[in-house]
């Protein structure tokens, strides 16, 4: 099973702020990475898939990077909506298909 | 627009059996896998199950397999959940989700029903 761990587990942040989100994987996955919001009770959201491309509808200020065991989601001018659980998930090697434990972005 | 309604959560005892139902509209329910996710109260997503849009794989997270049973009725655009033996360590909400991919598995889960929520306890 390959196993996502997520850092930090808790970022706070200021509206305007730049976010970064790290993910490493256990074993390489190549760029079979996505991520996905979570506002709270509400179901996850897309935003990236295979790394780097975002889902339909998703505003540029999403961005992800990354390839083999390390992968960065960057959120830039933080506004009140972004501030929610990140998660990335991987589909390299499945089942089981995994998720990390989670990024919390709170505002400061 | 993509919707997925969800039913049949509730509180059930360990080792109980409860099925979850999941009616979906707004595409062709037959040409899309499908996946079950949970998360647990205040903890992370699990990916939970996965079934190909013609029912013709079904894939299990360890922690399921042998319990629970992925279904579709794609004359009726409906996805199952069948779960049997609860745990409480089952206790989760409950989503499912239509696969971003069409016939082509991608492993995405891109559109998600709203949850519902599963508790056992004794």
């Amino acid at each position: 099973e390959i196993l996502l761990t997520q850092s930090p587990a808790t970022l706070s942040m200021s509206p305007g702020e730049t976010a970064t989100l790290s993910c490493r994987a256990s074993e390489s996955i190549g760029t079979f990475l996505a991520w996905y919001q979570q506002r709270p009770g509400q179901p996850p959201r897309l935003l990236i898939f295979d790394a780097s491309r975002r889902a339909t509808g998703i505003p540029g200020k999403f961005s992800g990077s990354g390839s083999g065991t390390d992968f960065t989601l960057t959120i830039t001018s933080l506004e009140p909506d972004d501030f929610a659980v990140y998660y990335c998930q991987q589909r390299s090697n499945w089942p089981p298909v995994t998720f990390g434990g989670g990024t919390r972005v709170e505002m400061k | 627009q993509v919707q997925l309604m969800q039913s049949g959560g509730g509180v059930v005892r360990p080792g109980e059996s409860l099925r979850l139902t999941c009616v979906a509209s707004g595409f062709t329910f037959g040409d899309f896998d499908m996946h079950w996710v949970r998360q647990a109260p205040g903890k992370g997503l699990e990916w939970v199950a996965f079934i190909k849009f013609d029912g013709s794989s079904e894939k299990y997270d360890p922690s399921v397999r042998g319990r629970f049973a992925i279904s579709r009725d794609n004359s009726n655009n409906i996805l199952y959940l069948q779960m049997n033996s609860l745990r409480s360590d089952d206790t989760a909400v409950y989503f499912c989700a239509r696969d971003a991919g069409g016939r082509t598995t991608l492993v995405l889960p891109k559109y998600w029903g709203q949850g519902v929520r599963v508790t056992v306890s004794s």
